[in-house]
């Protein structure tokens, strides 16, 4: 059974860090992309940031560029989100995700989603 | 990119509840939709455009033409209420867009 447990979330004032993590297990975990996605309160789904299934190659939405690095361990299963420079604005409910298919099929479906970590940026 | 989508609709019990996405050629990207209920983690409902991942009943379609995609839910049930996303990616930015989401009221 696929299964993805985001970690890491919490309470961070503007202009601090966080690194989210996110636990995949029951498939093959090298051989996938994976994605961030989040969702502020009452709002709708945000992509963040995606990644190859060897880590080889990133990809940012506008608005974290610069601020967030999405890496991967492949030995340890593990999806991470490091986030700097953090704002107001990124206060939400982040997401992991699979991609259905291939190292590097961004085309294709997130199948399987995690139950989100939630970031406050407040002070 | 951006995808357009109602902000809601609302159909009663047994009807048929139709939600768009806009998109400037979207006929030409492949489009996913997924359900989001209150609390809970998005969920696929119709994948590459058209197709039903297992376990989604066949009152549940979807089309992709020009510069709209459809969904399209049949008979629609209580349990159908939820927020709606349609979902492709961006290969000329090489970035992931989601439509503003759609949510779905049962009278």
């Amino acid at each position: 059974e696929v299964q993805l447990v985001e970690s890491g979330g919490g309470l961070v004032q503007p202009g601090g860090s966080l690194r989210l993590s996110c636990a995949a297990s029951g498939f093959t975990f090298s051989s996938y992309a994976m994605s961030w996605v989040r969702q502020a309160p009452g709002k709708g789904l945000d992509w963040v940031s995606s990644i190859t299934g060897r880590g080889h190659s990133t990809y940012y939405a506008d608005s974290v560029k610069g601020r967030f690095t999405i890496s991967r361990d492949n030995v340890k299963n593990t999806l991470y989100l490091q986030m700097d420079s953090l704002t107001t604005g990124d206060t939400a409910t982040y997401f992991c995700a699979k991609i259905a298919e291939g190292y590097y099929d961004f085309w294709r479906p997130f199948d399987y989603w995690g139950q989100g970590a939630l970031v406050t940026v407040s002070s | 990119y951006v995808l357009t989508q109602p902000p809601s609709v609302s159909v009663a019990p047994g009807k048929t509840a139709t939600i768009t996405c806009g998109g400037h050629n979207i006929g030409s990207k492949t489009v996913h939709w997924l359900q989001q209920r209150p609390g809970q983690a998005p969920v696929l409902v119709i994948h590459y455009n058209t197709d039903r991942p297992s376990g989604i009943p066949e009152r549940v379609s979807a089309s992709n033409s020009g510069n709209t995609a459809t969904l399209t839910i049949n008979r629609v049930e209580a349990g159908d209420e939820a927020d709606y996303y349609c979902q492709v990616w961006d290969s000329s930015s090489d970035q992931g867009v989601f439509g503003g989401g759609t949510k779905l009221t049962v009278l």
